[in-house]
Order: structure tokens, then sequence, then C-alpha cells
């Protein structure tokens, strides 16, 4: 298994301004991923972050709205920019452990955005 | 299109009794599954997982059943405890041609009741 912590835990924000949510493994992954769980859905992938490249966005979400940094193989950051009210949500960091099998989330960022 | 699908939103049961969740997919090249338990503010939290080589894995109170032909997967908790109550979600992916993201579904929310 691995220990995800995310800083912060939660945060309230003016419309306009950007966060940018810290992602720390106690061990070296390859694989880190950033999802979103808006109010009452599931969890939807944001990107995929691994180290020494470009994040790969999924459909639906750019680099320009949430930019991605993986500066090393423990450590992730995600800005959520120019927000709205819409991005309000949990915002969730993830690794891939286990042999490339098991999938573990950090406890998350509540975010709402006023 | 919804690949990933848990049919009942919430599910009651009493202490002690059998709690069985349910999850079904569409995607035939879906081949390792695993289920999630989340409280509120906190990231979910894995608690098995099974291959498609598979049709049971057992973890304790925990069993994983799979059934490849129907494309239903379902998680029996055995007995029940009040602290089960959580959102519980089934995740899925294709492992063949390298990683595949997971695809997870709605969730259904479990109450123990004592």
């Amino acid at each position: 298994s691995a220990v995800i912590s995310q800083k912060p835990s939660r945060d309230i924000c003016q419309r306009g301004t950007s966060l940018t949510i810290q992602c720390q493994v106690d061990s070296q992954v390859t694989m880190m991923f950033w999802y979103r769980q808006q109010p009452g859905q599931s969890l939807t992938l944001i990107a995929t972050a691994n180290q020494g490249s470009e994040a790969t966005y999924e459909s639906g979400f750019v680099i320009d709205k949430f930019p991605i940094s993986r500066p090393n193989l423990t450590f992730s950051t995600l800005t959520v920019s120019n927000m709205s009210p819409e991005d309000s949500s949990i915002y969730l960091c993830s690794v891939l452990t286990g042999g490339g099998y098991e999938q573990y989330f950090g406890p998350g960022t509540r975010l709402t955005v006023t | 299109d919804q690949q990933v699908k848990q049919n009942s939103p919430s599910l009651s049961v009493q202490e002690g009794r059998i709690s069985i969740l349910n999850c079904d997919y569409t995607n035939s090249m879906f081949d390792y599954f695993l289920w999630y338990k989340k409280y509120p503010a906190e990231g979910p939290t894995f608690l098995i997982s099974i291959s498609s080589i598979k049709d049971k894995n057992e973890d304790g109170r925990f069993t994983v059943f799979l059934n490849k032909s129907a494309k239903h997967l379902s998680l029996h908790i055995v007995p029940s405890q009040p602290g089960d109550s959580a959102v519980y979600f089934c995740a899925a992916r294709s492992t063949p041609g390298g990683f595949q993201k997971l695809v997870f579904g709605t969730g259904t929310r479990l109450l123990v009741s004592p």
C-alpha cells in the first residue's frame, strides 16, 4: 500500500482565483493520478501525471485549466485555475502500486468556490 | 456511456446480517475489478480486488464474487457492522496493452443499523 497526504484538506476560494493542491506519497511511484468527485457523483479522472513527462489529460480537461507538476517520484501538484462555482468538488490524488494493479487514494481536498 | 453501473444507490442492513452490494459492467475487456469504501470528507479506501481469472476472492469479512458471463460482480460483507456504513464504489480496468484507467461506478450508500 501507500500513504498519501494532500494539502490543503479544504479551502474556500473566490471566483476567478487559483488554488494549488499538493500530493505527497511515502514511497516512490511511477504513476500518479488526479481525480475529481463532484457532489453526489462518482470519481472522474482528470489526468495522469508521470515523472519527467507532460501530464496526460482526459477528455473534457485541459492543461490551461488544470496544470499539473510532477517534479519527482513522490510529489505532484494540481492547480485549479480561474475557478468558478462549478469547480467546487473534492480533488483526489491517487497512485498505482501493488505491481501495477492496486490503486490508492489520498484523503482529498474539498474545494468550495464562491 | 456508463461502463460500470451500481444500480442500487442505497442499501440498509441490520448489524450482524449480510450486506450484498452489486455492480454490473458492459466492457468485456475489463479484467481487474476493485471495491473501495468512502467515508464523507475522506478519500476512497481500497477494500478488495479480483482478477478475471478468479471467480471469488475473500479477505476477512469481505468477499467479492465475479460472474464474467453475466458481467456482474458483488461484494459481500459478513457480518455487517455499523462502522461499515459508507459509500461503496466498484471500479474496473482492462490491463492488456499496458495501463488502462480505472472506471468507477456511481456508488452505493450502505447504512448498517445497530
